[in-house]
């Protein structure tokens, strides 16, 4: 079993949808959760951080953490073409942090 | 804020060869960590350095070695490069181990 998962797409959304991005991981010591947003070719940008159950929201973002069902998610409201990228979730815990393989988002115009 | 730094961007290098790739972290970061971003397997965690000592090392072979300096930067080094290693190297940065980090541009090294 990998240690972060999620689904690796393609989820293809309609211009001004929500899209909505899945992650569960194996290490339940983990404490800290992020979300990156990584377009081609360029290297991984920081969309949120999470620490604590419940949600969080940051514009158009918002990301839930579950401890207890080992679940992060992302939801992107009123999504745009720019946000077609592949998203990836990390988790951390004991001085290593580890990554999804990444959902690769298409937002359709 | 300058944000984290890699050089060089790009290197091309032969089989059996050494590399040496640099970090600089964000000023006032105090760990670092890099990545090897391939298409087949993703983002794979190698190395995290906080006030120069490796705090965690990932699944790689001990040809994969790195090191921090007192001033936060940090170097990585591959010996006896394999074909298998050609990928994206990206170093982050974060105040400490469980921050939210932070990514260089990346070095993109070519072994032929």
């Amino acid at each position: 079993q990998k240690e972060v998962e999620q689904n690796s797409g393609p989820l293809s959304v309609p211009e001004g949808a929500i899209a909505s991005l899945n992650c569960t991981y194996s290490d339940r010591v983990s404490q800290s959760f992020f979300w990156y947003r990584q377009y081609s070719g360029k290297s991984p940008e920081l969309i949120m951080s999470i620490y604590s159950n419940g949600d969080k929201e940051d514009g158009r973002f918002t990301a839930q953490l579950n401890k207890a069902s080992q679940y992060v998610s992302l939801l992107i409201r009123d999504s745009q073409p720019s946000d077609s990228a592949t998203y990836l979730c990390a988790v951390n815990g004991g001085f290593k942090t580890i990554f999804g393989a990444g959902t690769r988002l298409f937002v359709k115009a | 804020k300058a944000g984290v730094t890699q050089t060089p961007r790009y290197l091309i290098k032969t089989r059996g060869q050494q590399v040496t790739l640099s970090c600089s972290p964000i000023s006032g970061h105090r760990s670092v960590s890099w990545y090897q971003q391939t298409p087949g397997q993703g983002l794979q965690f190698l190395f995290e350095y906080f006030s120069e000592t490796q705090r965690n090392k990932g699944n790689f072979p001990g040809r994969f070695s790195g090191r921090q300096f007192s001033n936060s930067r940090s170097e990585m080094n591959v010996s006896t490069l394999e074909l298998g290693d050609s990928a994206l190297y990206l170093c982050a940065s974060s105040l400490g181990p469980d921050n939210e980090q932070f990514f260089g541009p990346g070095t993109r090294l070519t072994v032929l």
